[in-house]
């Protein structure tokens, strides 16, 4: 089983849409949480931090369930430039990577 | 965005050759990774360093070496190439060990 579990998608999704991607770790002593955005044959970059509180930025929202060891990324009214890779990170002194879900936004 | 240089960014090699992959950053960050990934496994760590000459292993370890000899280059080496071993190369620093990491352009790696 892998340490850090995404679905692949792709979620296909209309402008305007909301999407929202789930992930889940399996190793409880890990210490903190990222989503990354990674674009078609391009580096990973960071998209926010998620705390355990939530956290908002933009049309962005992060949740993190420690108890169920499972963190979400919301996106609000999708963009088309919001078609990317999301990945998910766990940090555990050495960053996890999920394979990544898929997301494109269509006109 | 980061200083961080990866080279070459394409390379296309016989199996059964070494080769060496350089990352080079301007930010003087102590922590360095080296990550290869591949569809459907995302990015696996191969070798880490923290600070010149203190390197480690990471889980997909076999069949790469590392080496820093100074702060801002850390390379890694294909000892003898293998198909096995075509994949996109990613080098990342961080300030500390989980910090958010800033990544290198990638090279991408095609053994023949």
């Amino acid at each position: 089983r892998k340490e850090v579990e995404q679905d692949p998608g792709p979620f296909n999704v209309p402008e305007g849409a909301t999407v929202a991607f789930n992930c889940t770790y399996s190793n409880s002593a890990s210490q903190s949480f990222f989503w990354y955005r990674q674009d078609c044959r391009k580096e990973p970059k960071l998209l926010m931090s998620v705390y355990s509180s939530g956290n908002e930025d933009g049309r962005f929202t992060a949740q993190l369930n420690r108890a169920s060891q499972y963190i979400s990324l919301l996106i609000r009214d999708s963009k088309l430039s919001d078609s990317a890779t999301y990945l998910c990170v766990v940090n555990r002194n050495k960053l996890v990577f999920g394979a990544g879900t898929i997301l494109r936004v269509k006109s | 965005d980061a200083g961080i240089t990866q080279s070459p960014r394409h390379k296309v090699t016989e199996t059964g050759t070494p080769v060496t992959l350089r990352c080079h950053q301007t930010e003087n960050h102590r922590y360095m990774y080296w990550y290869r990934q591949d569809p459907g496994h995302g990015l696996r760590l191969i070798h880490y360093s923290y600070g010149v000459k203190d390197t480690d292993k990471g889980e997909v370890s076999d069949g790469y070496s590392v080496s820093r000899s100074k702060t801002e280059d850390f390379l890694l080496t294909l000892e003898s190439a293998t198909s096995s071993q075509t994949s996109v190369y990613f080098c990342a620093i961080t300030v500390t060990p989980g910090a958010e990491a800033f990544f290198g352009q990638g090279t991408r790696l095609t053994v023949v």
